[in-house]
């Protein structure tokens, strides 16, 4: 079975800038949550969708949003980037709303210049 | 916030067991202790988790003292692949959104 894959892998943007980041979860999972991480702030959680509604939110601004399609693919957007939004970001999937069990992805490394 | 607290770093001789602690005494009944790592480089690891009562995997075992308020993460042979941050996190059944604190850097060594 095909793991968590994360498109793209590395992105360069500039202050201002918007970025759409993509996630497609395991074949079967519908649940799909985002974090960053960060050297200074390590893994924080974003937000959490389940079809295809938000179920949990972290505490970041307005700027970070996100969906998630009848296909369980999830897309999470920054608008008006800053140099601080520079980080990895990870996508985990899992089956159902237990947390025990959430499959990670390699992460997109974004940066903002 | 922080419902955890885990020693920033062990070491641990390759082939001996690694023994992870953390407190989490402010855990309440409903929550669990779930134990995830990240490898560098790579997104965390799912390990194990458990509730009140030990629990084993092909992976780790996991103890959790009787009034719940720590556990402990045995890995019994450790090799050089287990070097890794090991995140200790309490949540509740039914919740996603998993805190992962600073965890402890664990380096095992040959």
């Amino acid at each position: 079975k095909a793991g968590v894959t994360q498109t793209p892998r590395y992105l360069i943007k500039t202050r201002g800038q918007q970025v759409t980041l993509s996630c497609s979860p395991i074949s079967g999972h519908r649940s799909v949550s985002w974090y960053q991480q960060t050297p200074g702030q390590g893994l924080q959680f974003l937000f959490e969708y389940f079809s295809e509604t938000q179920r949990n939110k972290g505490n970041f601004p307005g700027r970070f949003s996100g969906r998630q399609f009848s296909n369980s693919r999830s897309e999470m957007n920054v608008s008006t980037l800053e140099l601080g939004d520079s980080a990895l970001y990870l996508c985990a999937s899992s089956l159902s709303d237990s947390a025990y069990e959430q499959y990670f992805g390699p992460g997109t490394r974004l940066t903002v210049t | 916030d922080a419902k955890t607290t885990q020693p920033p770093s062990m070491d641990c001789a390759e082939g001996r067991a690694a023994n992870l602690p953390c407190n989490h005494s402010t855990i309440s009944g409903n929550e669990y202790v779930y134990w995830y790592r990240q490898i560098h480089s790579q997104g965390p690891q799912y390990i194990i988790h458990g509730l009140k009562n030990n629990e084993t995997n092909e992976m780790a075992s996991l103890i959790i003292t009787e009034d719940r308020k720590s556990s402990t993460l045995i890995l019994p042979h450790a090799t050089l692949r287990d070097t890794a941050v090991y995140y200790c996190i309490v949540l509740q059944t039914g919740a996603n959104n998993l805190f992962f604190g600073t965890g402890t850097r664990l380096t095992v060594i040959p």
